[in-house]
């Protein structure tokens, strides 16, 4: 029973475009949804972040939206970069545990 | 700051035979998290620890896989006897506390077992 779901694998976009990864949840439980990217060989690192009681956050070139009536959030990112090639996952908490639920990643393609 | 520090980078093995895996976390964290990712699936929680105790090991998959964190600094993961099905890339993450959600993750440990 897979609680977070990114259902595209990947993602193909040209430099200087927007890209949008999307993620759903299952789990109206959760509070806490963050964004994390992984290049390969790595582990992955943290992105951004949005606590439940917001719709949106921003942080330079990326923003995450939350609409929580559809358990549904999405990462943006304007302009892509070919650096921000790389797996994008999603993940969620809930407020009275400490572990993360993630999704299962998006591969995120930039193409120059 | 040294980040979280796995080892080894890749291990191979047979079937049957026993891995350990070791993860140091980043000095002052007293979350330190193991995760296991399968074939290109999603990031699995195996377990929690706060300082030296078992948080949460709601997501070890069975008795043949055994966490420990000594002291309350590195941790080691042992599968012992290893299965095909326990191939996969194992990641340790470490945070402050209060800080559990925005995990800081070592770069992980590829286990095969053939």
């Amino acid at each position: 029973d897979q609680q977070v779901k990114q259902n595209s694998p990947s993602l193909s976009v040209q430099e200087g475009r927007i890209s949008i990864l999307n993620c759903d949840y299952t789990n109206s439980m959760f509070d806490y949804f963050l964004w994390y990217k992984k290049y390969p060989a790595e582990g992955p690192t943290f992105l951004i972040s949005i606590s439940s009681i917001k719709d949106k956050n921003e942080d330079g070139r990326f923003t995450v939206f939350l609409n929580k009536s559809a358990k549904h959030l999405s990462l943006h990112i304007v302009p892509s970069q070919p650096g921000d090639s790389a797996v994008y996952f999603c993940a969620a908490r809930t407020s009275n545990t400490g572990k993360l639920i993630f999704g299962q990643g998006t591969t995120l393609q930039v193409k120059p | 700051e040294a980040g979280v520090t796995q080892f080894p980078s890749h291990s191979v093995i047979e079937k049957g035979q026993t891995v350990t895996l070791r993860c140091d976390p980043i000095s002052g964290h007293d979350n330190l998290y193991w995760y296991r990712r399968v074939m290109g699936k999603e990031i699995k929680f195996l377990l929690h620890f706060v300082k030296e105790s078992k948080q949460d090991e709601s997501g070890m998959p069975n008795n043949r896989f055994l966490a420990e964190r000594t002291g309350g600094t590195y941790s080691t993961l042992k599968v012992q006897p290893a299965e095909l099905e326990d191939s996969g890339v194992y990641f340790c993450a470490s945070s402050r506390l209060g800080m559990g959600e925005k995990l800081f993750f070592g770069s992980g440990t590829q286990l095969s077992v053939l």
